[in-house]
């Protein structure tokens, strides 16, 4: 079935390393969204990409959606503890045009 | 001032009972959604209602029956519960079932069956 992969699964940086995460869709994506959830927390919509080679920033996270429209990224700069949890992408897949989240990449930062 | 809100907290019960849980949204939205999240934290859809309406139904076991009494409301009803129902079970609403619509996830709630 379609699928929606994250690399990497985790990753522990030291406070003020950047951290990428990737997001790769084995078909062509309308959109991507990326979402945040905490620790014991729920997920929480960060942003949305539509255009393809689009790029956007949020302070110091930096968002791309890809030329094809298959994969994106999420780059934080000079990562903070409060940007410890897992970061997941999700695309709109399937004739029943469901959003499917990724498999998630767990941050850990520590100081 | 609640956007989504989904009870109980956590669950937790024995292998075979039956339990609910429930879901209400104040955002006027017009879709909601149930999802599980398993121990490595995937994330899957199980259900989708449009004003009421099923529009998406995955492959769940028929003891999961969710209710849409209104479109401000989803339950989620669970029969003979086994221990791989153990899961995180969000509940979510979007403004309308086009997928441009970002999700509002409530709290969740954590079942634990024993």
């Amino acid at each position: 079935g379609q699928q929606v992969m994250q690399i990497p699964q985790y990753q522990h940086v030291q406070e003020g390393e950047d951290f990428t995460t990737y997001c790769n869709s084995s078909t062509t994506l309308s959109n991507i969204q990326w979402y945040k959830q905490r620790p014991g927390g729920h997920p929480v919509f960060l942003i949305q990409l539509v255009k393809s080679g689009e790029v956007k920033k949020q302070k110091r996270l930096t968002f791309q959606f890809g030329e094809a429209k298959k994969n994106s990224s999420l780059h934080i700069t000079a990562t903070q503890t409060t940007d410890v949890g897992t970061y997941f992408c999700a695309g709109p897949t399937g004739t029943a045009s469901k959003l499917t989240f990724g498999t998630g990449t767990r941050l850990q930062v520590t100081l | 001032d609640t956007a989504v809100s989904q009870t109980p907290k956590y669950l937790v019960t024995q292998m075979g009972n039956d339990k609910s849980i429930k879901c209400e949204q104040n955002l006027g939205h017009d879709t909601m959604y149930w999802y599980k999240q398993d121990s490595k934290k995937f994330l899957k859809i199980m259900f989708s209602y449009n004003n009421k309406e099923l529009i998406i139904n995955e492959t769940v076991p028929n003891r999961f029956s969710p209710k849409s009494p209104d479109k401000a409301h989803l339950n989620l009803h669970i029969n003979s519960l086994e221990l791989g129902d153990s899961a995180v079970y969000f509940c979510a609403s979007s403004q309308d079932k086009g997928l441009d619509s970002p999700l509002h996830f409530g709290n969740g709630t954590r079942l634990t069956v024993t």
